[in-house]
């Protein structure tokens, strides 16, 4: 089974802090995707990795950054938070279909 | 880019059949997959269309056609535990990585 782990299942953080989602496969994916799902505006994409150190922005990038030094791990950063990124982080890997972490539920005070 | 427009709710009786809509208008195209999300919970995955017609899968069924940018997600003899919300997301045919776009998803109910 492909298992997608998340470092936290809930997270409060204050504005302006800087805050690390972990996220690790182990099925040896090369793809991997940062979401955030938001009530009435779903899944939308942040940014995804095809490769070790590759990245590309996704749909909503602004205010996040990612690094992707290992082939299992793909971290997103908040350099700054900010009370309009609480939300629900979902991470996920693929070879074909997306495989989706818990989920880190994210609050900014 | 796409474009995706699912129904927001439905609601359905338990043993009944729901059919669940969705409609996609994309720049390119290259596969269809329906998600399952209970509450809480993180999506997994239910199906995968990438050619007209329908696949079967057990009480689960998807349809897809391409010429009318249209799929269907069929659920049989409804249980309870169906209660979830259903994701359309579209493959984009540029892309690398097979990058989705998900619609807001339909949450679907199942009553006695």
């Amino acid at each position: 089974d492909v298992k997608v782990t998340q470092s936290s299942r809930y997270l409060v953080k204050r504005t302006g802090e800087k805050v690390f989602l972990e996220c690790v496969q182990d099925m040896d994916h090369e793809n991997m995707f940062w979401y955030r799902q938001d009530p009435g505006l779903g899944l939308r994409l942040i940014y995804f990795s095809y490769d070790v150190k590759m990245k590309e922005k996704g749909d909503i990038p602004e205010g996040y950054s990612v690094s992707r030094e290992k082939k299992e791990r793909f971290s997103l950063i908040l350099e700054s938070a900010s009370t309009n990124q609480t939300s629900m982080y979902l991470c996920a890997s693929s070879f074909y279909e997306q495989y989706f972490g818990p989920g880190t539920r994210l609050t900014v005070t | 880019g796409q474009n995706i427009d699912q129904p927001t709710e439905m609601t359905a009786t338990e043993g009944a059949i729901v059919q669940i809509n969705c409609t996609y208008q994309t720049s390119g195209f290259n596969g269809l997959f329906w998600y399952q999300q209970h509450a809480g919970e993180a999506p997994t995955f239910l199906s995968y269309n990438v050619l007209d017609g329908l696949e079967e899968k057990g009480r689960f069924s998807s349809f897809l056609s391409r010429s009318k940018g249209y799929s269907y997600l069929l659920l049989k003899e409804l249980q309870m535990k169906d209660s979830a919300s259903y994701l359309c997301a579209v493959r984009d045919e540029t892309g690398t990585a097979s990058k989705l776009t998900f619609g807001t998803g339909t949450r679907l109910q199942v009553t006695l």
